[in-house]
Formats: C-alpha cells, sequence, structure tokens
C-alpha cells in the first residue's frame, strides 16, 4: 500500500512554460486535494475534487487546472507558470470530508525563475 | 466564514521540558478541529482530531489536546519533549458551511533543543 504519491520531488520552470504534477493514491478514497505551503502562510487549498468527474475551486485556484478521470489519480496543470508559483505543493486523499483524516503525499517542490 | 490562527510561528524549548502549541479557530458553527505535524522534507501527518465528546484527545506520540469551546482554543501540549519532535505543526478545522474542506492554520515551528 504505496499511499499517496507525488511526481517529480524537485522541478525547476522557466516563466511561461507548462507542466502537469502527478499525484495518484491506491486507498480508493473519494476525495482527493491540492495545496500549497509557502513560508508563514500554512497550507491553502487550490483545487479538490469529491469523485471521478467532478471537481472544485479551493482557495488559491488561479493559474492551475485540474481533472479527475478515475478515482486514483488527480493531476495538477500549470498552464503558465509564474514565480508566485513557486512553492511546496501537497496532494492529499481521504475517504470524504468533515471529520475524516486526510493523508498527504510528500510533495513537489517546485521553483519559477 | 472559519479561520484558523497558531499564536506562535515558533516556539524553542529543551528537551525534556513541557511545551504548550497555541490555536485559536473562528466559526458560528460546529466544526471538526485537527493538529498534524510536518517533520523536515516530509508530508503531512495526522496527530490528532476533535469530533465530539470528550474535550481532552489524546493522540500519537504522546501529544494531547484540549477543546475550549468557551474560548474557541485547541491547544496542543506535551508533558516532556524530545529532539525528535522537532518538526512543525498545523492545526486545522473543517465542518461548518466550508463544504468540509480543511483550513489550515499558519504553522508553529518547534524546535528542541539538547
Amino acid at each position: 500500500n504505496a499511499g499517496v504519491t507525488q511526481t517529480p520531488k524537485f522541478q525547476v520552470l522557466k516563466t511561461g512554460q507548462s507542466m502537469t504534477l502527478q499525484c495518484a493514491q491506491d486507498m480508493n478514497h473519494e476525495y482527493m486535494s491540492w495545496y500549497r505551503q509557502d513560508p508563514g502562510m500554512g497550507l491553502r487549498l487550490i483545487h479538490y475534487s469529491v469523485g471521478a468527474g467532478i471537481t472544485d475551486q479551493g482557495e488559491v485556484p488561479n493559474g492551475y487546472n485540474v481533472s479527475r478521470s478515475t478515482t486514483e489519480d488527480f493531476p495538477l496543470r500549470l498552464l503558465s507558470a509564474a514565480p508566485s508559483q513557486t512553492s511546496v505543493y501537497f496532494c492529499a486523499s481521504s475517504s470524504g470530508t468533515g471529520h475524516y483524516e486526510q493523508y498527504f503525499g510528500p510533495g513537489t517542490r517546485l521553483t519559477v525563475t | 466564514a472559519q479561520s484558523v490562527t497558531q499564536l506562535d510561528s515558533q516556539v524553542p524549548v529543551f528537551e525534556e521540558a513541557p511545551v504548550e502549541l497555541r490555536c485559536n479557530y473562528s466559526s458560528s458553527v460546529s466544526v471538526y478541529l485537527f493538529w498534524y505535524v510536518q517533520y523536515p522534507n516530509q508530508g503531512l501527518q495526522l496527530l490528532l482530531k476533535y469530533l465530539s465528546g470528550s474535550t481532552l484527545v489524546k493522540g500519537i506520540n504522546g501529544f494531547e489536546a484540549e477543546f475550549n469551546k468557551s474560548q474557541t482554543s485547541f491547544h496542543l501540549r506535551k508533558p516532556s519533549v524530545h529532539i525528535s519532535d522537532t518538526a512543525e505543526y498545523f492545526c486545522a478545522v473543517s465542518g461548518g458551511n466550508q463544504g468540509g474542506k480543511l483550513i489550515f492554520g499558519q504553522g508553529t515551528e518547534l524546535s528542541v533543543k539538547p
């Protein structure tokens, strides 16, 4: 049981480039989410999904796209990277919302120059 | 809307001393409260959670937290810390009118010194 996996671990992009951060979970969780972590700001929700085919915006969605074609995968796309998107990105999954524990991946450290 | 405030950004403490990490939340409805820990270069891991019932909640690694509804607080405590407790700790809230999504505080960096 691998839990939540994320690739890549590190990435450097130039301004304007696009890329996809991958996230997968093998726990058959319905709920998946993406957060970004910046110093002094905690974790902020970017996008989330309550099941395959259903996604919604979180607190800071601008500049990011998501889709959920399977229960297992929830990729995050940066369409045109900007220096303000330099951050550590975490994917998480849970059995549901509310009182359910969220399981986090190890993170992707992204630098945009 | 709900929000979470962690009152200390950094807490230095000596090994075997007690520690308290403070968390206040704001919400007009019932909420669920969580503490997560992040060790260096890792993802977050659940320490403990309050759903209902007893206001004193025990978690992993000897940590506990007390829910105080009148003061809207959920402070984390440990009677004797170890070097291995050095990490960043996040308080989070969900429930109410946020669709169950987790709202995190800014984090408290606990540094345990020998």
